[in-house]
């Protein structure tokens, strides 16, 4: 099957600095990945799609200068939330897309749990 | 409207029985549609992707989509404690570009009573 890693699991940080979040498909190639956020209780919300080699599609209402994202080669793309603040605190959550052969699906990472302080 | 519907329960059920999970939609551009199961402080797994309408059974697990009611159900024979957790309908309208964004339901929290 197909495998994605994320890192880290948790960080806490001080508002104001910035936090880089790494997704990796460990066993595929993915042309594209996407990054989601989950509030407690609430379903996940497409941030934005990261595509290899080109810049990233953001979805409305999700700042570009403040999450930005790098896909810098065809197993991992990068988060970085800038000058993050209380309200930056979520569950994030990348996705690979599968090729072909896998069902061309999403699989998930395990999800990185940002505490801005 | 939201464009996935939900119903986040939590649904309660004793152990064998069997489970109905159900999410409607109103996007009829929405052609693939998928299960995720995701464990408290975890991502989302992968249970179940289906394309159009159909039944699509694995296991447990079956199922079914009708896009004429813009309607999609998962099953669960035979539920396990184990089966406990969020199940989340996800579904978009094509492959590749920028339709290839998943669409949530907002999850089921499911409760299986040993």
């Amino acid at each position: 099957g197909a495998v994605v890693s994320q890192h880290p699991s948790r960080v806490i940080c001080k508002s104001g600095t910035s936090v880089k979040i790494e997704c990796r498909s460990l066993d595929f190639q993915a042309t594209t990945m996407f990054w989601y956020r989950q509030f407690p209780k609430q379903s996940l919300m497409l941030m934005a799609t990261s595509n290899e080699g080109s810049k990233a599609t953001y979805e409305q209402g999700v700042e570009k200068d403040k999450f930005l994202i790098n896909h810098a080669s065809l197993t991992l793309s990068t988060l970085t939330v800038t000058s993050a603040h209380p309200e930056d605190s979520s569950f994030y959550i990348c996705s690979a897309r599968a090729p072909l052969g896998l069902g061309e699906t999403q699989y998930f990472g395990p999800g990185t749990r940002l505490l801005v302080l | 409207q939201k464009e996935v519907e939900q119903d986040p329960g939590p649904l309660s059920v004793p152990e064998g029985a069997i489970v109905s999970l159900n999410c409607t939609y109103s996007n009829s551009a929405f052609q693939y549609f998928m299960w995720y199961r995701q464990y408290s402080r975890k991502g989302p797994e992968l249970l179940m992707y289906t394309y159009s309408s159909g039944n699509k059974e694995d296991g447990r697990f079956t199922a079914q989509v009708d896009k004429s009611s813009k309607y999609i159900s998962l099953f669960i024979r035979d539920s396990q404690p184990s089966d406990s957790a969020t199940y989340l309908c996800a579904m978009k309208s094509g492959t590749g570009g920028g339709a290839d964004g998943l669409t949530f339901g907002k999850g089921t929290h499911l409760i299986i009573q040993p």
